[in-house]
């Protein structure tokens, strides 16, 4: 069945370092795959998207691209800050179904 | 502005005790959903309403009952509380189907089961 892999946090970084999380799938067709991001005390809130292969997300200066060929989606951003920390959520929706299988979560901690 | 409204924000239970969490949507959302949050496994779906008048089993339905009331309301039962049943619950909601469009997701219940 459908599923999605994701990098173990925690991740610490530094203020204004670059971030990769990565996350890989497994699917029959043609997933859409998300981001999603958990800010301390709060719900799950969309970060970005993309629907088909080869599109980018992009959001608050978050990138992922999604690679059919190597069957990724790996979260990207060039400078963090201090209110990126948060748990970030990979996750896919495919097939005929109206349901979301979201991965285990990673939790990024970035230390000014 | 209020969303996804879940009630009660926590909530501790006895072994064998009963109670419902509830969800209210307010954007006039079509799909309704329950997932259960616990450490190192993500978030994993308990039930979904893809609209009113239907509900269908997610992952991990044992032990919980749900109602769709209406369009606006979603609640989640646990008849038998365990403590295998300690989590944090999410209701959410979509306008149409997830695979293009956006889950919105309320705050979260937290349960203790002991």
């Amino acid at each position: 069945g459908n599923s999605v892999t994701q990098m173990e946090g925690p991740v610490t970084l530094s203020e204004e370092a670059f971030l990769t999380i990565n996350c890989t799938y497994t699917a029959t067709g043609y997933p859409s795959l998300f981001w999603y991001v958990q800010y301390p005390g709060e719900g799950l809130q969309l970060l970005l998207k993309a629907t088909k292969a080869d599109d980018k997300g992009s959001n608050k200066g978050f990138e992922a691209t999604y690679r059919k060929e190597t069957t990724s989606f790996h979260l990207e951003k060039g400078s963090v800050q201090v209110s990126d920390s948060a748990v970030y959520f990979c996750a896919l929706s495919g097939g005929a179904t109206n349901k979301l299988i979201f991965g285990t979560g990673t939790l990024l901690a970035v230390q000014p | 502005n209020a969303g996804v409204t879940q009630t009660p924000k926590f909530q501790v239970l006895k072994t064998g005790q009963s109670m419902t969490l509830q969800c209210a949507q307010d954007m006039n959302h079509n799909s309704m959903y329950w997932y259960r949050q616990d450490p190192g496994m993500g978030l994993r779906l308990i039930y979904y309403s893809a609209s009113e008048g239907t509900t269908d089993k997610g992952e991990v339905p044992n032990g919980y009952n749900v109602s769709r009331l209406n369009k606006r309301e979603f609640s989640l039962r646990l008849e038998s509380a365990a403590p295998s049943q300690t989590s944090v619950y999410f209701c959410a909601s979509s306008e149409g189907l997830v695979r293009t469009g956006e889950l919105f997701f309320g705050e979260g219940s937290r349960l203790t089961v002991l």
